[in-house]
C-alpha cells in the first residue's frame, strides 16, 4: 500500500522567510503526487501536483515542489513566506490502479509570523 | 469546487441515530470518494466509488455504508452514529485517468 508521511505537524516561519514543508511517499510504482491547502473553515484546493512530467513542479501562489525519486521525496518550497499563506498544507499521492484512490499525509500547519 | 456540492454544511445528531450526508457532483466524474478530516489524522478515506453501484470500503470504513445509485450522487450513511464520528467529511470526485481530484467543502457532523 502507499503512504505518505509529512515531517513536522507544526511549521513557524517568519514573514520573508524560505517555506519548506517536508513529504516523503512510500510507492511500488511511480506516484502522481499531489500538494494542497487548507485555509480555516475551507475546502481543500490544489497547490500543484506531480504527474511524471517535469520533476520541477510550479504551482499557484509562487510555490514549487521538486520530485526525487532516489529520495522518495516531494517537499514543498516558497522562496518569501507571506501572511495569507499561514494554513494547512497535505501532501497526497495517488495509488495507482483500480481506484486510483488518493492517500493524504497526516498535514502541515504553517504560521508566519510578522 | 468544480462542481461538487455536500449537504448538509453542518449537522448535530445524536448518539445512535442514523444520518445520511450527500455529495452531487454535475461534471459526470467517475470516481468519488468519502474522507474524513481529524486533526493529527489528516484526511482518512472512508469509502470510494468508480461507477454506479460499483463502492469499496476504504481504511476507516468502519461504522459506514455508501450507495451510489446514480452517476452524480454519493451519499454517506452512518448506521449508527457515534462520537467517535464526530468530524468533517470531505467527498471528492475526479474523472477517467485522473491527475486531480476535486473536493466539496466539506460537512461538519457533530453527535452528541
Amino acid at each position: 500500500a502507499q503512504s505518505v508521511t509529512q515531517l513536522g505537524s507544526h511549521v513557524s516561519v517568519s514573514e520573508g522567510a524560505l517555506v519548506l514543508l517536508r513529504c516523503n511517499y512510500s510507492s511500488s510504482v511511480p506516484p502522481y503526487l499531489f500538494w494542497y491547502v487548507q485555509y480555516p473553515n475551507q475546502g481543500l484546493q490544489l497547490l500543484l501536483k506531480y504527474t511524471s512530467a517535469a520533476t520541477l513542479v510550479k504551482g499557484i501562489n509562487g510555490f514549487e515542489a521538486e520530485f526525487k525519486k532516489s529520495e522518495t521525496s516531494f517537499h514543498l518550497t516558497k522562496p518569501s513566506a507571506h501572511m495569507s499563506d499561514a494554513a494547512e498544507y497535505f501532501c497526497a499521492v495517488r495509488q495507482a490502479g483500480g481506484y486510483n484512490k488518493l492517500i493524504f499525509g497526516a498535514g502541515t500547519r504553517l504560521a508566519v509570523h510578522p | 469546487d468544480a462542481g461538487i456540492t455536500q449537504s448538509p454544511r453542518h449537522k448535530v445528531t445524536e448518539t445512535g441515530t442514523p444520518v445520511t450526508l450527500r455529495c452531487h457532483q454535475t461534471e459526470n466524474h467517475r470516481y468519488m470518494y468519502w474522507y474524513r478530516q481529524d486533526p493529527g489524522h489528516g484526511l482518512r478515506l472512508i469509502h470510494y466509488s468508480y461507477g454506479v453501484k460499483d463502492t469499496d470500503k476504504g481504511e476507516v470504513s468502519d461504522g459506514y455504508s455508501v450507495s451510489r445509485s446514480k452517476t452524480e450522487d454519493f451519499l454517506l450513511t452512518l448506521e449508527s452514529a457515534t462520537s467517535s464520528q464526530t468530524s468533517v467529511y470531505f467527498c471528492a470526485a475526479a474523472g477517467q485517468g485522473w491527475t486531480e481530484a476535486f473536493f466539496g467543502q466539506g460537512t461538519r457532523l457533530t453527535v452528541v
